[in-house]
């Protein structure tokens, strides 16, 4: 079935830090990917989103580039700041796996980001 | 804001109890998802509806259940609760169409003593 990995956290960072988040994934079909955000006591927000190979999504800063050949869609921004600190949630929808034609999010378990002032 | 509304926004019951969570669509969305985030199994899709039918079935327990209502609101069921079903329930609105954004509400944090 369809799943998605994320690294490892927490990652705390200095503002201005250089940021990457590693994100792959596996699929049946040809997923649509997507980074999602979650500031603390809130729901989720779409970041940025990439739908076919080779797309770069961006927004606020932050890219990620789908790289079918490595089935990644690694989420990077260059100089984070003390408001990016948040939970990231990777993710695909993947129409053509095993449920059929559906949009069903498929998410990684997330990393927390902290950003030191 | 999203424009998708959950209420209640907490909610604590005792084992054994049932609730009723409910989401408002985004205005002109058909698809309505639920996922449930828990520390330890993380954010997972248990069930999607479009225009008032199911679509889709993830792991949803056979104790829960759901609906769409011809006004395209949606309502989760949760009976015979237990534990380990403490956790943010999320609902998330969408046109329809594969692939498109998931718009999500704020959650209803659901407590079980």
């Amino acid at each position: 079935g369809d799943s998605v990995t994320q690294m490892e956290g927490p990652v705390t960072l200095s503002e201005e830090a250089f940021l990457t988040i590693n994100c792959t994934y596996t699929a049946t079909g040809y997923p649509s990917l997507f980074w999602y955000v979650q500031y603390p006591g809130e729901g989720l927000q779409l970041l940025l989103k990439a739908t076919k190979a080779d797309d770069k999504g961006s927004n606020k800063g932050f890219e990620a580039t789908y790289r079918k050949e490595t089935t990644s869609f690694h989420l990077e921004k260059g100089s984070v700041q003390v408001s990016d600190s948040a939970v990231y949630f990777c993710a695909l929808s993947d129409p053509l796996g095993a449920t059929g034609a559906n949009s069903k999010l498929t998410f990684g378990k997330g990393i927390t980001l902290s950003v030191r002032p | 804001d999203s424009g998708v509304t959950q209420t209640p926004k907490h909610l604590i019951t005792a084992t054994g109890q049932r609730v009723t969570l409910r989401c408002s669509p985004r205005s002109g969305d058909l698809s309505v998802y639920w996922y449930q985030q828990s520390l330890d199994q993380g954010l997972q899709f248990l069930i999607q509806y479009y225009n008032g039918e199911e679509r889709a079935k993830g792991n949803i327990l056979e104790r829960f259940s759901a609906q769409q209502f011809p006004d395209l609101h949606s309502e989760l069921n949760l009976s015979s609760l237990e534990l380990g079903d403490s956790a943010l329930y999320f609902c998330a609105s969408s046109v329809g169409t594969v692939g498109d954004e998931q718009f999500f509400g704020p959650g209803t944090r659901l407590t079980v003593l």
